[in-house]
Formats: structure tokens, sequence, C-alpha cells
């Protein structure tokens, strides 16, 4: 089963403004990653925050975590069209072995 | 090129045949990890091994899907008698275990199709 759910599950945006991607999830964790995937392609990974981190930044990308609430969310800021792709969150903890759990995603669509 | 590979990419099948996918995970790492991807759906863990030494298996992994990873390097994937729900992208991914919570390295991918 998977642990992540991301809100929304699609998101349609103007080129130029930001994208907003939350997270939520359900048991502890060690680090919380987020990945992109091209439609049809394989994953990117984009960002990684340990559970003590609060916020970490990367060129554009943006992450914040709340272990208290148990979530996190990816901020893209003047988005692109070639961020059109699907955004998935994914949780590993030591007692899963690292096993990626990964959520059901959140597509999201640049409008030119 | 020092990352992940996965072969083939792309596979084809017809019902009750057998396929076989290998992945070649980065050379020191000493985890590998296999996800099934269905449409629409984030990837969900198969199994996993630590050098040549298989961990564990989900529940999705049925009698039909067999994994190796004879040698600790690569590793290979099998699915014997096909059936339509098994058309999905099969994606591999290396680690190493000596950085716990280590970053995952993906592999591109075999997209199966089950006619």
């Amino acid at each position: 089963s998977q642990q992540g759910e991301e809100d929304p599950q699609a998101l349609s945006i103007q080129e130029g403004e930001n994208a907003t991607m939350n997270c939520s999830y359900k048991t502890s964790i060690n680090n919380l990653q987020w990945y992109r995937q091209n439609s049809g392609r394989g994953l990117v990974h984009l960002i990684l925050i340990r559970s003590n981190e609060r916020e970490k930044h990367s060129g554009r990308l943006r992450v914040t975590l709340d272990t208290s609430k148990k979530s996190s969310s990816l901020l893209i800021t003047a988005s692109r069209a070639a961020d059109t792709a699907s955004y998935f969150c994914a949780t590993v903890s030591y007692y899963r072995d690292d096993k990626i759990i990964f959520g059901k995603g959140t597509r999201l669509h640049i409008l030119p | 090129d020092t990352g992940v590979s996965q072969n083939p990419r792309h596979k084809i099948t017809k019902r009750g045949q057998n396929v076989t996918f290998r992945c070649d995970p980065i050379s020191e790492h000493n985890r590998l990890y296999w996800y099934r991807q269905t449409l629409g759906q984030g990837p969900e863990f198969l199994t996993y091994f630590q050098n040549e030494a298989q961990l564990e298996k989900s529940r999705l992994l049925s009698d039909r899907f067999s994994a190796e990873r004879p040698k600790g390097s690569f590793s290979t994937l099998e699915i014997q008698r096909t059936e339509q729900g098994d058309s999905a992208m099969y994606l591999c991914a290396s680690s190493s275990f000596r950085l716990a919570g280590a970053e995952q390295y993906f592999g591109p991918g075999t997209r199966l199709t089950v006619t």
C-alpha cells in the first residue's frame, strides 16, 4: 500500500506562476523525497529532506517538512513548460529497510 | 555512464509467455530494489536485495515472479505465464547500505505490455 498522499491530484497553472504540491504520510520516517516523472519516462530524483530538517532549497525548488503534522510541501517557483510532469513524494524509513514508499503523485501541467 | 541501467527498455509479449528483465546497478551499491508502476499510480515496492541475498518480497510478487541477484551485481526479474495485469513499468533502483537512508538511484525502467 502507498503511504504518501499528494494533494492536489492534478494542477494546471500558467507559465511563470508558482506551483505548490502537498504530501501527507502516515508513519514515522527518516527522510522524505520528491521525484519527477515525465510521461512514460523514468523517475528523476529532485530533492531529499531528512526528518531533522524543516526546509530545503534546490534551485527553483523549495521543500518543507513538518514531522508533527506528517506533511511536506514542494514549491516550484517561476514555473516553466518543461516542469510539466508528475511529481511524487516518497518516504523512507530505516524500519522498512529503506524501501521507498511512493504516493500516487500530482500531475502538474504548465500552460503556455 | 555509471548510472543504473535496465534492459530491455520496452517489451511486448503475448499472454502466457515468460519474460525476463535485467537491471545493472551502480557498481559500488550493495542494495538493489525492484518496483512496479501502473498507469496513473506511483511505483510500488516488489522486492530488494542486499548483495546477493533477497531480503524481502512484497505480497504483490506472486509465485509467477522471481528475482535473482546471483553475484551481488546485476539482477534479473522473471515473470512466468504473463497476464495482462502484469502490464506496467518495472523500475530498478540501487543504493549503498553503508549510508543509512541513502538515496536510491533509479534506472529508466522496462515497460512491459502483455497483449
